[in-house]
């Protein structure tokens, strides 16, 4: 499968908990993104990656929130202390740089109870 | 402030039936416009739009850009119950870097 990876694919936590996800995006792509999706409404950007380096991180995004790229290849992101506005789905998508289109994993549905 | 409108927000409608959801945006530098379908997890890509007038098409599925007007449709004809989904557009703009802008969705059922 070469398409993008995300794991785990659900999560159910407990509020205060971290809690952390990963993402392996397609091979040669070398911009990776998180968003996360609430019902009823587009992704919401979180940030995203150019190779190894964080470009852009949404303001709306509390400092709980952090996402690594360490090599340049696979992400993570991870929540402290998880409250439960925190429950969504969070997907990662990955494109090359100056292609709009972006392909997307099948996310981390993630529930903070 | 960069945004996308999508309209209706949901549609029901029969097998058969022809639909037309809506697209408008707002963004400084426009590059694209792309549609996605979403069932039941990631989003699948449908379009991207770059030029005004010319039409794309997918079988049943076709879309078209007005850039003057600032907005795309996505038509789908004889509508199947495979159809049902949430059909997301996204508007590449010129933030710090291109960015994708997302509409909050047009969720759309097809009764049989």
């Amino acid at each position: 499968d070469t398409g993008v990876s995300q794991d785990p694919r659900h999560k159910i936590t407990k509020r205060g908990q971290n809690v952390t996800f990963r993402c392996d995006p397609i091979s040669e792509h070398n911009r990776l993104y998180w968003y996360r999706q609430t019902l009823g409404q587009g992704p919401e950007f979180l940030t995203y990656f150019q190779n190894e380096a964080q470009l852009e991180k949404s303001r709306l995004l509390s400092d709980r929130f952090s996402a690594e790229r360490p090599k340049g290849s696979f992400s993570t992101l991870e929540i402290q202390r998880t409250e439960q506005g925190d429950s969504a789905m969070y997907l990662c998508a990955s494109s090359l740089a100056g292609q709009g289109r972006v392909f997307f994993g099948s996310g981390t549905q993630l529930s903070v109870l | 402030e960069d945004k996308v409108v999508q309209s209706p927000l949901s549609l029901v409608v029969h097998e058969g039936d022809t639909v037309t959801l809506n697209c408008s945006y707002e963004v400084t530098n426009f590059r694209s416009l792309l549609w996605y379908k979403q069932e039941k997890k990631a989003p699948t890509f449908l379009f991207m739009l770059t030029s005004s007038g010319i039409e794309k098409k997918s079988g049943r599925l076709s879309s078209i850009l007005d850039k003057k007007e600032l907005f795309s449709i996505l038509n789908i004809t004889a509508t199947q119950t495979g159809d049902s989904a949430i059909y997301l557009c996204a508007v590449e703009a010129l933030r710090s870097n291109y960015q994708l802008i997302w509409g909050a969705g047009t969720k759309l059922i097809i009764k049989p």
